[in-house]
């Protein structure tokens, strides 16, 4: 299996566009998770996805983000509009829950820099 | 929620010594407690793990225990390596919620 695949791998854009961050997981898992890092506060979860439904959303940090997950191979992070703020690694991880354990496995990260 | 503090924040051994990272958790239902290595501009990936119900596991040079009545565990790297040289995450999980500590940025130098 190739893994977790995140695109872009880095954005640069201008405060106040749209960024849509991509990820696909691996095959036959069911859960998916959005996080973000920064150095000012590390290793944050956005969001998590079971079976494609949003369960947790309690980390999006506010209306300007928005994530989807339409099918089980894919996934969207949105932010529109962007702030300069929002610069930081996206990771998008995916595991095979069963009983509330499994390994979570990351994608390379979408570096996203705002200007 | 679950809060996971780590410590040291920065950590500089000399290689073939030990390194060991601590970490504290704060709800008694955490039952899950793996540890992530992150290499610069790279992803964090899984080096060893541990159950709730295990007090200590070793895989080769690393070594992680875990004491549920202090709600504290701890990461051992013994002979370290320079490829050992990366930012360490310790991590909790409640559920499906894993809640990461802020890392520790380990350099092994030769």
């Amino acid at each position: 299996d190739a893994g977790v695949i995140q695109s872009p791998r880095h954005e640069v854009t201008e405060m106040g566009q749209e960024v849509t961050l991509r990820c696909k997981p691996i095959s036959g898992h069911n859960s998916l998770f959005w996080y973000r890092q920064t150095m000012m506060r590390g290793l944050e979860l956005l969001i998590y996805f079971n079976n494609n439904v949003p369960i947790d959303d309690s980390g999006m940090p506010e209306d300007r983000f928005s994530a989807k997950m339409p099918n089980a191979s894919f996934s969207t992070l949105k932010i529109q509009p962007s702030e300069p703020r929002d610069s930081a690694v996206y990771f998008c991880a995916s595991s095979l829950l069963q009983g509330n354990t499994g390994e979570l496995f990351f994608g390379e990260g979408s570096r996203l820099t705002v200007l | 929620g679950e809060n996971v503090e780590q410590h040291p924040s920065t950590l500089s051994v000399q290689e073939g010594d030990s390194a060991v990272i601590k970490c504290t958790y704060s709800d008694s239902a955490s039952n899950y407690f793996p540890w992530y290595k992150q290499e610069l501009g790279k992803r964090p990936q899984l080096i060893i793990d541990i159950r709730s119900n295990v007090g200590e596991k070793k895989d080769q040079r690393i070594a992680v225990t875990l004491n549920k009545t202090a709600k504290h565990f701890s990461l051992h790297i013994t002979e370290t390596q320079p490829e050992d040289s990366a930012v360490y995450f310790c991590a909790a999980k409640v559920g499906y919620k894993l809640s990461f500590g802020a890392g520790t940025t380990v350099t092994v130098r030769a």
